[in-house]
């Protein structure tokens, strides 16, 4: 089993959708925990950090779930501009200081 | 502001050729990365740093050697070059390692090994 997984997509929503994505991480003493976002050819920037509590930044919601081991990105109201590859990272094993990415799920909002 | 800066951009190898791929930052950071993007593989680390003159392996090692002789600086070299060794390549660095500290990534560098 991979370390951190992702669905790879692409998911395809039409303009003001809500969609949202999953990442399983394998270790359960994974520490910090991130979203990113890479847009085609370029290179990865970071979305939001994904807290115990969860966290908002305006349309996006990331939660982490421990129990399950996984963590989740909630964009709502989808703009074309949304159209990207998102990924996750995952910092595995604490005290390593490596971060472990998805492959990336990506993302075509539609006119 | 520069951020990550990797050189070169682009290069053609042949198999058996041997380069290194430069990578400086200009912001202080202690820990720094060397990751490859393939074709629904996402990213994976090859190598990392925690700082002036260390180095550790990542996920996908070998093939590749590293030094960091100054903290601006993380050079990843191929000694023999494979066609496997295609790929992207980026480097990024962090202020903070597995605290939870963002990954600040350069552009990228193109590798097509013949």
């Amino acid at each position: 089993r991979k370390e951190v997984e992702q669905d790879p997509g692409p998911f395809n929503v039409p303009e003001g959708a809500t969609v949202a994505f999953n990442c399983t991480y394998s270790n359960s003493a994974s520490q910090s925990f991130f979203w990113y976002r890479q847009d085609c050819r370029k290179e990865p920037k970071l979305l939001m950090s994904v807290y115990s509590s969860g966290n908002e930044d305006g349309r996006f919601t990331a939660q982490l779930n421990r129990a399950s081991q996984y963590i989740s990105l909630l964009i709502r109201d989808s703009k074309l501009s949304d159209s990207a590859t998102y990924l996750c990272a995952v910092n595995p094993t604490p005290g390593t200081y490596k971060y472990i990415f998805g492959t990336g799920t990506r993302l075509k909002v539609l006119a | 502001n520069a951020g990550v800066t990797q050189t070169p951009k682009f290069r053609v190898l042949k198999t058996g050729q041997s380069m290194t791929l430069l990578c400086a930052q200009d912001m202080n950071h202690e820990y720094m990365y060397w990751y490859r993007q393939d074709p629904g593989m996402g990213l994976r680390l090859i190598h990392y740093s925690v700082g002036e003159g260390t180095t550790a392996k990542g996920e996908v090692p070998d093939g590749y050697n590293v030094s960091r002789l100054k903290k601006q600086n993380f050079l990843l070299g191929l000694e023999s070059a494979a066609p496997s060794q295609t790929s992207v390549y980026f480097c990024a660095s962090s202020y903070e390692g597995g605290a939870g500290g963002e990954l600040f990534f350069g552009e990228g560098s193109r590798l097509t090994v013949l």
